[in-house]
């Protein structure tokens, strides 16, 4: 089955810096990447995604990018906030089953003022 | 967005005892449904894959007698964690999708068995 490794665990920015997530997945049939921010207790809320058929996609201060050939992608987020603060999790989806999701370990984004 | 409610949002249980959480999708119809565990400071993990409809698919090394999963419409999957003990306590989530869109979860069940 799927494998998606997430680093870092944790990572401490000042407010204004930038934050990049690295995940790399294992099975080269994954087509969809989404990450997720997701808040103690509350549910994962989607912050962007991409598909496999493209390689770079931003939203504003967010961006991710993809290499199918590596088989990694990575998060970006450009002058942090503190309210970006939070935990992190990239995914990986194989099919076209969206909803059924392979995720990373996690990042603990803290962003200081 | 489509909407995906779960219910309760926590629970208190003592031990050895059964506890029910439901997952209903409000204005879309979900053949299929995904029943994730997230224990503290850890990340999600799919336990189970319900089908509407047909038994239930389960990942390895979750125990399929312990969680039961149930749906039996299109719009709801419950999830009974029966004979509960302390270490079933977690938070879990549901979560359905529209096709090859992306996935909408619901509030997610804190569990507490004392």
């Amino acid at each position: 089955g799927e494998n998606v490794e997430q680093h870092p665990s944790t990572l401490s920015v000042q407010e204004g810096d930038s934050a990049v997530i690295k995940c790399t997945y294992s099975d080269s049939a994954s087509n969809y990447f989404p990450w997720y921010k997701q808040e103690l207790g509350k549910r994962p809320q989607l912050i962007i995604d991409i598909r496999s058929n493209v390689g770079e996609k931003k939203d504003q201060r967010i961006a991710v990018t993809l290499n199918k050939t590596a088989k990694h992608f990575s998060l970006h987020i450009t002058e942090t906030q503190p309210e970006d603060s939070a935990v992190y999790f990239c995914a990986a989806v194989g099919g076209t089953s969206y909803g059924k999701l392979t995720f990373g370990q996690g990042t603990i984004l803290t962003v200081h003022p | 967005g489509a909407v995906v409610s779960q219910h309760p949002s926590w629970v208190i249980c003592k031990s050895g005892t059964s506890v029910k959480i439901e997952c209903r999708s409000l204005d879309f119809q979900a053949t299929t449904m995904f029943w994730y565990r997230q224990f503290p400071k850890q990340s999600l993990m799919l336990m189970a894959t319900s089908n509407e409809g047909s038994k239930a698919t389960y990942e390895q090394g979750v125990e399929k007698d312990k969680f039961l999963i149930n749906h039996a419409s299109l719009t709801l999957s419950t999830l009974t964690v029966t004979s509960a003990h302390p270490e079933d306590s977690s938070f879990y989530i549901c979560s359905a999708s529209l096709g090859e869109s992306e996935a909408f979860f619901g509030q997610g069940t804190r569990l507490t068995v004392v």
